[in-house]
């Protein structure tokens, strides 16, 4: 079975200032795509990137960047700018390459902003 | 659009009652599922559903029964609370992802549950 490992379970960052976010996973599928959601004090939870397995390069979003290394199975997410509004729990999350498009979560990290 | 709306955002029961949850969406999506996340656990599949009219098993199934009777409706149904039930429950919707295309999974705002 796969498993998604956070092992963060808080970190903090000055704003502007650059923070990584740690992941990591197990799967013995080279199919697959990982996912970080975000999920502020709403609950809402929000897709901030996704990383398809066959891809080499990394995903970038704006001021998300993830570090996706397939052998070593871990997927870290860089933040760079941070700003207040990063805030968050973030969760880092396995979907397998089959059609059932399950997700599999960690734990999370919960990231404070400090001004 | 209104994209992924659950019914209610909180609940308290009494053990041995029982509810529903319902979750809609307005994107005509074919994958729903829903999620219970607890602290320190992250989120956790307990159902979801491929299309009308069928539902499967995920990590966390028992003690909750699903329905989709219709494509944009997905219902979660507790027969006799537990306490073990105390969570937040999510629910979710993609479309049709072919292999080797992952479509993203829509939350909804989710729904507070108190099992006392």
């Amino acid at each position: 079975a796969q498993t998604v490992t956070q092992s963060q379970p808080e970190m903090s960052v000055q704003e502007a200032e650059t923070v990584t976010l740690s992941c990591t996973y197990d799967t013995s599928e080279s199919d697959y795509y990982l996912f970080w959601y975000k999920q502020p004090p709403s609950r809402q939870m929000i897709l901030v990137i996704r990383q398809e397995a066959y891809k080499q390069q990394n995903a970038t979003e704006n001021r998300f960047s993830v570090n996706f290394q397939k052998a070593a199975k871990s997927f870290s997410l860089k933040i760079s700018d941070s700003q207040l509004g990063d805030a968050a729990m973030y969760f880092c999350a396995y979907r397998s390459g089959r059609v059932t498009d399950k997700l599999i979560f960690g734990t999370g990290t919960r990231l404070q902003v400090f001004p | 659009n209104a994209g992924v709306t659950q019914t209610p955002k909180f609940r308290v029961l009494k053990t041995g009652q029982s509810m529903t949850l319902l979750c809609a969406q307005d994107m005509n999506h074919e994958y729903m599922y829903w999620y219970r996340q607890d602290p320190g656990m992250g989120l956790r599949l307990i159902h979801y559903s491929v299309g009308e009219g069928t539902t499967a098993k995920g990590e966390v199934p028992d003690g909750y029964n699903v329905s989709r009777l219709k494509k944009q409706n997905f219902l979660l149904g507790l027969e006799s609370a537990a306490p073990s039930q105390t969570s937040v429950y999510f629910c979710a919707s993609s479309r049709f992802g072919l292999a080797g295309i992952s479509y993203e999974q829509y939350f909804g705002p989710g729904t507070r549950l108190t099992v006392t």
